[in-house]
């Protein structure tokens, strides 16, 4: 079957870094997201990779390994805006969105 | 960029009544349309996959009947659930790609929190 596995809630620090990972077993690939989701909101884009690397945007970064099936949303400089859940999404090899049931990201002052 | 509208943002109705929500792309022409139901504390749950002229793809354990969908222009799609319960109270997103464009990139309605009484 297909599963994506992420940590269900974090905790850190304004001002630190925190890395959430997601690992995903699917039937194809192209591709996993990262979204961004307040409560009572739907989801924003963050970040779409493809091929094996860190791809760096501003604050957040995103890194993927498919030999491993693995990914890791990094994020720097944390604010309070962060405060989130950050849903990792992969889609398969029928263009279909897979997603994570998510990992609640509290940051603390 | 890409947007997508829903209306409307929220509704309250009674147990038996049927609500409609409809999705809407904006500025760009929806082939394929997603509707995603997300309990609270959940990730998104995919309901059904529709494309323009064409009749919806449910996903398991998705009643056809209850949820309607109908996708009959490149710019509407609508989702009408039939008799609804109090557990059908949830937030209904939707999300529309165009494929002439990307297979890749899904653009995201705001969401309609649906609350059955």
């Amino acid at each position: 079957g297909q599963n994506i596995d992420q940590p269900t809630e974090m905790t850190a620090t304004e001002g630190a870094i925190v890395q959430i990972n997601c690992t995903y077993q699917t039937s194809g690939f192209n591709g996993l997201f990262w979204y961004q989701q307040h409560a009572g909101e739907a989801p924003t884009f963050l970040s779409y990779n493809v091929l094996d690397g860190l791809e760096e945007k501003g604050r957040f970064s995103s890194f993927l390994s498919r030999s491993k099936g693995y990914s890791y949303l990094l994020l720097k400089e944390l604010q309070m805006k962060d405060s989130a859940s950050y849903l990792c999404a992969v889609m398969d090899s029928n263009y279909q969105l897979i997603w994570g049931a998510g990992t609640k990201l509290i940051i603390k002052p | 960029g890409a947007v997508v509208s829903q209306h409307p943002s929220w509704v309250i109705c009674k147990s038996g009544t049927s609500v409609k929500i409809e999705c809407r792309s904006l500025d760009f022409q929806a082939t394929t349309m997603f509707w995603y139901r997300q309990f609270p504390k959940q990730s998104l749950m995919l309901m059904a996959t529709s494309n323009e002229g064409s009749k919806a793809t449910y996903e398991q354990g998705v009643e056809k009947d209850k949820f309607l969908i109908n996708h009959a222009s490149l710019t509407l799609s609508t989702l009408t659930v039939t008799s609804a319960h109090p557990e059908d109270s949830s937030f209904y997103i939707c999300s529309a790609r165009d494929l002439n464009f990307s297979e890749r990139e899904q653009f995201f309605g705001p969401g309609t929190r649906l609350t059955v009484l």
